[in-house]
C-alpha cells in the first residue's frame, strides 16, 4: 500500500524559514518524480514543486522560484521542501503527491497518490 | 502564464447528471485530468488523460476534452459525489497548471 506522510509544518514569522519532509513507502521510490502542492485555507489547489525520480531535474511554479528548494534522499525515500523568506501568502496546507513516472515533465503524467498534508501558517 | 477556468459552483438533483467545464487555450491539444476533493480529505484523481478512469472510480464518471474545453461528466449523480472537482493540466511554461475548483452540489 502506498503512503505518504507529511511532517514539518507549524507556525512561523514572515521572513522565516521551514523545512517539510515527506516519508514515503509502499513502492519504489526513485522509479516517480514527486510534487508538492498546497491549498490555502478555503481555497484552490496550487502545485509548488517537481523533482524528477533522480533528483536531477526540479521545476518550481513562479510563487516560490528562488525562495522554496525541493530536494530527495532516495536512500531514505523521503521528499524534501526547504522553505526560505516566507510570506503571509504561503500559509497553506503543503501535500506532497506521487507522479506516474520518474520524470514528471510528461503531459501525460498526473497524480496517483497523495499525503494527508502539513499545515504552514505564517504569521507574525 | 497558462489558465485554467472552471465555474465556482454547480448543481445538480440526484439521480441527474452532472457536467463541469474546465476551460483553457487550446485544452483539447493536453491532456486534462480531473480530481475530486472532499472536506477534510486529499484530493482523489476521477478522470486521467482526457477520458481513461482509475480503477475502483465509478462508471459514472466520464470525461471529454476538444477544442479549449475539458468536461467532467456524472451520469446518476449521487450523494456521495458533492465534492469539490478540480481540472488539470501540463503547460510546458508553466508546468502543472490547476483550474480553480468546482463545488458540486446534490441538491
Amino acid at each position: 500500500e502506498v503512503q505518504l506522510v507529511e511532517s514539518g509544518g507549524g507556525v512561523v514569522q514572515p521572513g522565516g524559514s521551514l523545512r517539510l519532509s515527506c516519508a514515503a513507502s509502499g513502492f519504489t521510490f526513485d522509479d516517480y518524480a514527486m510534487h508538492w502542492v498546497r491549498q490555502a485555507p478555503g481555497k484552490g489547489l496550487e502545485w509548488v514543486s517537481l523533482i524528477s525520480g533522480d533528483g536531477g531535474s526540479t521545476y518550481y511554479a513562479d510563487s516560490v522560484k528562488g525562495r522554496f528548494t525541493i530536494s530527495r534522499d532516495n536512500s531514505k525515500n523521503s521528499l524534501y521542501l526547504q522553505m526560505n523568506s516566507l510570506r503571509t501568502e504561503d500559509t497553506a496546507l503543503y501535500y506532497c503527491a506521487k507522479d506516474t513516472s520518474d520524470y514528471g515533465g510528461n503531459p501525460r503524467n498526473y497524480f496517483d497518490y497523495w499525503g494527508q498534508g502539513t499545515l504552514v501558517t505564517v504569521s507574525s | 502564464s497558462y489558465e485554467l477556468t472552471q465555474p465556482p459552483s454547480v448543481s445538480v438533483s440526484p439521480g441527474q447528471t452532472a457536467s463541469i467545464t474546465c476551460s483553457g487555450d487550446k485544452l483539447g491539444d493536453k491532456y486534462a485530468f480531473w480530481y475530486q476533493q472532499k472536506p477534510g480529505q486529499s484530493p482523489v484523481v476521477v478522470i486521467y488523460q482526457d477520458t481513461k478512469r482509475p480503477s475502483g472510480i465509478p462508471e459514472r464518471f466520464s470525461g471529454s476534452n476538444s477544442g479549449n474545453t475539458a468536461t467532467l461528466t456524472i451520469s446518476g449523480t449521487q450523494a456521495v459525489d458533492e465534492a469539490d472537482y478540480y481540472c488539470q493540466a501540463w503547460d510546458s511554461s508553466t508546468y502543472v497548471v490547476f483550474g480553480g475548483g468546482t463545488k458540486l452540489t446534490v441538491l
